[in-house]
């Protein structure tokens, strides 16, 4: 089964940091592109930052870069976004999706990630 | 900032038919953005229904068709039914090699 699993969302105050991960299983990581979508609280969805299958390659939103990071370790199955100089307007659910032929075909179930004082 | 627009609500009587729009801030939609739909309900993650403008996702009745309308990129459900009741999103591929969402729309069935 193919499968994404986020972590690492938490509650964290203003000017903060937090590293969400996602782990992947039940097909090849390292074949495809991965991205981090966000969907803040009773709003639509936010396209974040995509990652290429060998890492070497990424795309962000314009609004946070400089402050989040997109990664991968191919050796774990893993991919993350490194948040950090977080807002309270960061507060939001965070999915991790396959980034499959322009699309996104798989999601996680989402992280939660609050900030405030 | 690119926005990517689409309605904001749709009311469709089941068994009708909604046609939802996906347009851009400035210029037009074509294939080359690769439009793709989703469709997500509350509190669950979204669910991919069309991409590359018109080819559905495994599973995805064929209820569910996407084309290129005029200038935009268009979801239609023919014959809705009441688990139709969601909101939809369209994604799409820009030149820059970033992706941006449409605002949603939400779809009462009733």
């Amino acid at each position: 089964e193919v499968l994404l699993v986020e972590s690492g969302g938490g509650l964290v105050q203003p000017g903060g940091s937090l590293r969400l991960s996602c782990a992947a299983s039940g097909f090849t990581f390292s074949n495809y592109w991965m991205a981090w979508v966000r969907q803040t609280p009773g709003k639509g969805l936010e396209w974040l930052a995509t990652i290429k299958g060998d890492g070497r390659e990424t795309f962000q939103v314009d609004s946070v870069k400089g402050r989040f990071t997109i990664s991968r370790d191919n050796a774990k199955n893993s991919l993350y976004l490194q948040m950090s100089s977080l807002r309270v307007e960061d507060t939001a659910v965070y999915y991790c999706g396959r980034d499959n032929d322009y699309k996104m075909d798989v999601w996680g179930q989402g992280t939660t990630v609050t900030v405030s004082s | 900032q690119t926005v990517v627009t689409q309605e904001p609500s749709f009311s469709v009587s089941p068994g009708g038919t909604v046609t939802l729009t996906c347009g851009l801030s400035s210029g037009s939609v074509s294939t080359n953005n690769y439009p793709s739909w989703y469709q997500q309900t509350p509190a669950q993650a979204p669910r991919t229904l069309i991409y590359r403008t018109n080819t559905r996702s495994p599973g995805v009745p064929d209820r569910f068709s996407g084309s290129i309308l005029g200038n935009k990129a268009a979801l239609t459900i023919t014959g809705a039914q009441a688990d139709d009741e969601s909101d939809y999103y369209c994604l799409l591929f820009m030149s820059s090699g970033t992706y941006v969402f449409g605002t949603g729309t939400k779809v009462t069935v009733l």
